[in-house]
């Protein structure tokens, strides 16, 4: 088991919910990410936050609303989702935010959208 | 779009074989190259990074990374079947800031 756990481990919502994700790392480390993992596709980089500050987002729907309150939390609330964003939801964090810098990912979220 | 290609697998291996998973790139300004290993249903666990062209040795686990032709492999020696999984080869964005993925590559190593 690493550092970064993930809550809840798998989460079932209808398009119309509000739910979040949280993440929460023991590592000291001072830069957090969001990623999505679909059946035959590569782990896909969702958000990045260095020292709390947003610092990359690929294109991701605004249904998609990362929150970084301190280096430790992470969440990623989510509404009026649809069918395809089913996935595994994955969150990792690293020292800093950069290169040569190792990402440590927590269990991630199973998430189903009905 | 920058992209990182690997052999979908299934890759299999005798158990007491040396596995050999590759990956290129196609991103000639990335820095730091990973592989991580997935077991079905778990999340990724980080067993190798590589900064600079050559071999870097680690137990079982030995990385080789050619950036002048944009490659970077993964041997595993004397393969346990507690070794079949799903390896990811990840490289840093232009930015640093995050990793660009493989689709990965399945292993199995068969007693």
């Amino acid at each position: 088991e690493t550092g970064v756990t993930q809550t809840p481990r798998h989460l079932v919502m209808g398009m119309t919910n509000k739910k979040s994700l949280k993440c929460e790392q023991h590592l000291g480390h001072n830069a957090m990410y969001w990623y999505k993992q679909s059946a035959k596709k590569p782990l896909e980089l969702m958000f990045v936050y260095s020292l709390e500050e947003r610092v990359e987002n690929n294109s991701v729907p605004s249904r998609f609303s990362p929150e970084c309150p301190n280096s430790s939390h992470l969440f990623l609330h989510l509404h009026t989702l649809q069918p395809e964003d089913s996935a595994l939801y994955l969150c990792a964090s690293s020292q800093v935010a950069g290169a040569h810098n190792e990402q440590f990912f927590g269990p991630g979220t199973r998430l189903t959208v009905l | 779009q920058k992209e990182v290609e690997q052999n979908s697998g299934p890759l299999s291996v005798p158990e007491g074989a040396i596995a050999s998973l590759n990956c290129t790139y196609s991103d000639r300004g990335s820095q730091s190259f990973f592989w991580y290993r997935q077991y079905s249903g778990k999340s990724p666990e980080l067993i190798m990074s590589i900064y600079s062209n050559g071999d870097k040795e680690d137990g079982r686990f030995t990385a080789q990374l050619n950036k002048a032709s944009q490659y970077v492999s993964l041997l595993i020696r004397d393969s346990q079947p507690s070794d079949s999984a799903t390896y990811l080869c990840a490289v840093t964005t232009n930015s640093g800031y995050a990793l660009n993925f493989g689709k990965g590559t399945s292993l199995l190593v068969t007693p």
